[in-house]
Formats: C-alpha cells, structure tokens, sequence
C-alpha cells in the first residue's frame, strides 16, 4: 500500500536493550524524519534525512542512531534504551522544495521501556 | 528555540470561534500548522511562506506575520471535528530543512 507506515506499532523492551524502530515510505520522498512526543513536549525532532546516506542530528539526539542506505527505509536505533526513551514515535516524510512542502506522518509507534 | 504557543488549553462551545497564537524568537521563514486527533498521527493543515499571508482551510485560517515572528491560527465556526492539539512549526531561515515544532495548543468542542 502507498503511504508512510513504522513498525511494530507497540513495543515493549527492558533498560539497556538494543531496539530498532522501522520507518518505510512508498512516495520516493527525499527527506524523512523521526520525532518523539511526550506530554508537555510537543513533537521534537530526533534526526532527519535529507536523502540516501544523508543524515543529520535534531533538537534530541543523543542516544539514537539512524542510518538510510535506501530512499525509502529510515531506521531509528535506540542502541541502549533507557526508561527515559519510553514515548511515542513518529516517523514522517516530505518531498521539501524550498520549504513549502508537507511533512506526512506514519501511525507511530509506542514505545516502553521497563 | 522552541516556539510558545497560547493558550495552551481551550474549550469551545459548537459555532464559537478560537484563535491560537505561535511566537517564535528566531527570524522565520515559513510556519507550518497541523492538527493530531488524540491517538493518531498530526495531519498537514496548512504552510505559511510570506509574511502577512493568509491561508484558509474550510473555516479554518491562518496567518503569519514575518516581523512579529509570529503566526495565528483562527478557526470559524468551530465544528466537534476540529476537537484535537494543534501544533504551530516555525521553520528558520537559518535552517531550510528543519521544522521545530511547539508544545500544541489542545482544543476541545463541545455540544
């Protein structure tokens, strides 16, 4: 199906577990990026993606990895997770020329870590 | 760098109007607004790119005011499907390719 989807939609880890959160977009955008929202927060922006093997850090990067060697996957690493981690995470892609473009979100995915 | 956004909470009645205001304390080059219904993802409502614009959405606009820094969101005639936060994102001019979101705006419609 076209459109932005992550998987596993919920999931549950335990302190200093490697977990990876996947990110697919079928629209061949070129930018993709990964936020996480806890209440009071808002959206914040994790690390973004101008294009394959193009990645750069947002407001909240530490203790995340991401890499993109195709267009369409953007994984998210949380190679160490803490209980701090635990939010929910959305993945999303935009096509950007010069700003005035859409920022298209996955469903998300919840993430616990115990 | 975060942007304020106020009020941070409000209820309306059906057919009341409301305004939501987004400040930001860096030189803006466009404001992005979107709309999250609790338990799903933020959906795109509009993109502000010159200052002084205004863009609507059914009865929802907005404008954005570049030397202020600040842009407003006015929704007319509030239906219970406008119900949800609203998150106002001030891109930078600094900064092409970054949107820095705000804390939301959450907005209740009653009967």
């Amino acid at each position: 199906d076209a459109g932005i989807t992550q998987s596993p939609r919920y999931k549950i880890t335990e302190t200093g577990r490697q977990v990876t959160l996947m990110c697919h977009q079928t629209w061949s955008h070129s930018y993709m990026f990964w936020y996480r929202q806890d209440l009071g927060h808002g959206l914040r922006l994790i690390y973004y993606s101008a294009a394959a093997d193009i990645t750069d850090k947002g407001e909240v990067p530490d203790g995340y990895v991401v890499s993109r060697s195709k267009t369409e996957n953007f994984p998210l690493t949380l190679e160490s997770a803490t209980r701090s981690q635990t939010s929910v995470y959305f993945c999303a892609s935009s096509d950007w020329s010069g700003g005035a473009d859409t920022q298209y979100f996955g469903p998300g995915t919840r993430l616990t870590v115990l | 760098q975060q942007p304020v956004q106020s009020p941070q909470a409000v209820i309306l009645r059906e057919g009341e109007d409301a305004v939501i205001n987004c400040s930001s304390s860096k030189a803006l080059y466009s404001v992005h607004w979107y709309r999250q219904k609790h338990g799903e993802a933020p959906v795109f409502l509009m993109i502000l790119l010159k200052g002084g614009e205004q863009k609507g959405h059914d009865k929802i606009s907005a404008s954005f005011n570049e030397k202020k820094q600040q842009s407003s969101l006015y929704l007319t005639a509030s239906q219970l499907s406008y119900s949800g936060t609203y998150f106002c994102g001030p891109q930078m001019k600094t900064s092409y390719d970054k949107v820095i979101f705000g804390p939301g705006t959450s907005l209740s419609v009653i009967p």
